[in-house]
C-alpha cells in the first residue's frame, strides 16, 4: 500500500521567512495531493490540494509542487506569519475504479517567531 | 450548513472496557472517515462507510469496528480497550467515496484509557 513520508517533523522559520515542507510517497498510482493545517486543539482544514496533471498551484502565499517521476510534492508558504504556526500534514490517495483512503504523513509542526 | 460533529468529546475508560464513538457528517456527504491521531505518527486511516458500506478499512485489529446508518451518522466502536489505544479519535465526511476530495474533520473525541 501507499507510504508517505514527510520532512522535517519540525521547523521554525522567523516571521517573513519563506517555509519548505517536503512528502514523498511510495505508489505511483497516487494522483491526489491534499495538505492539511491543524492549529494547536483544533480539526485538521484543507488548504491546498493537486492534483497529477498538475505540477503546481499557488493560492495566495502557499503553493504546493508536485514532482510525479520522483514521487515527491512540496508545500511552499512564503512571507510567513505567526498565524501559520501549526502542525501540516501532506497526504495522498488515488482517484480510481475504487477510491483509495487518504495516507497522511506523520505531520510538520511549523513555528514562526515573530 | 452544519459542519461535522462527533460525540462524546472526552471520555475515560478502563482497560478491558468497550466505547463507542458517534460522528454526524455534514448534510449530503455520504462519505464518513475514522482516523486515529496519536501524537508523533499523525493520522492514522481506520476505515471508511459510504451509504453504509465499508469501503476501506486500515490496519487496525479486529476490536474496531463501526458502522453507518441510513442518515449517514456513523459509530465507531472499540472493545477490550488497551492502554495504546488512547488517542484523538477523528472524523471526517465528504460528498465522494474515497480520499480523492475534501475530507471535513469533526473536532474530535478525546480517549483515554487508564
Amino acid at each position: 500500500g501507499e507510504n508517505v513520508e514527510q520532512h522535517p517533523s519540525t521547523l521554525s522559520v522567523q516571521e517573513g521567512d519563506s517555509a519548505v515542507i517536503k512528502c514523498t510517497y511510495s505508489d505511483s498510482a497516487s494522483n491526489y495531493f491534499p495538505w492539511y493545517k491543524q492549529e494547536l486543539g483544533k480539526r485538521p482544514q484543507l488548504i491546498i490540494d493537486i492534483r497529477s496533471n498538475v505540477g503546481e498551484k499557488k493560492d495566495q502565499r502557499i503553493a504546493v509542487t508536485l514532482n510525479k517521476t520522483a514521487k515527491h510534492f512540496s508545500l511552499h508558504i512564503t512571507e510567513t506569519q505567526p498565524e501559520d504556526s501549526a502542525v501540516y500534514f501532506c497526504a495522498a490517495s488515488t482517484r480510481t475504479a475504487g477510491n483509495t483512503p487518504l495516507v497522511f504523513g506523520k505531520g510538520t509542526r511549523l513555528s514562526v517567531i515573530a | 450548513k452544519a459542519g461535522v460533529t462527533q460525540t462524546p468529546r472526552y471520555l475515560i475508560k478502563t482497560r478491558g472496557q468497550q466505547v463507542t464513538l458517534s460522528c454526524s457528517p455534514i448534510s449530503g456527504h455520504r462519505s464518513v472517515s475514522w482516523y486515529q491521531q496519536t501524537p508523533g505518527q499523525g493520522l492514522q486511516f481506520l476505515f471508511e462507510y459510504f451509504s453504509e458500506t465499508q469501503r476501506n478499512k486500515g490496519n487496525f485489529p479486529g476490536r474496531f469496528s463501526g458502522r453507518q446508518f441510513s442518515n449517514s451518522r456513523s459509530e465507531m466502536n472499540v472493545s477490550t480497550l488497551e492502554l495504546g489505544d488512547s488517542a484523538l479519535y477523528l472524523c471526517a465526511s465528504s460528498f465522494l467515496s474515497g480520499g480523492v476530495n475534501e475530507q471535513f474533520f469533526g473536532p474530535g473525541t478525546r480517549l483515554t484509557v487508564l
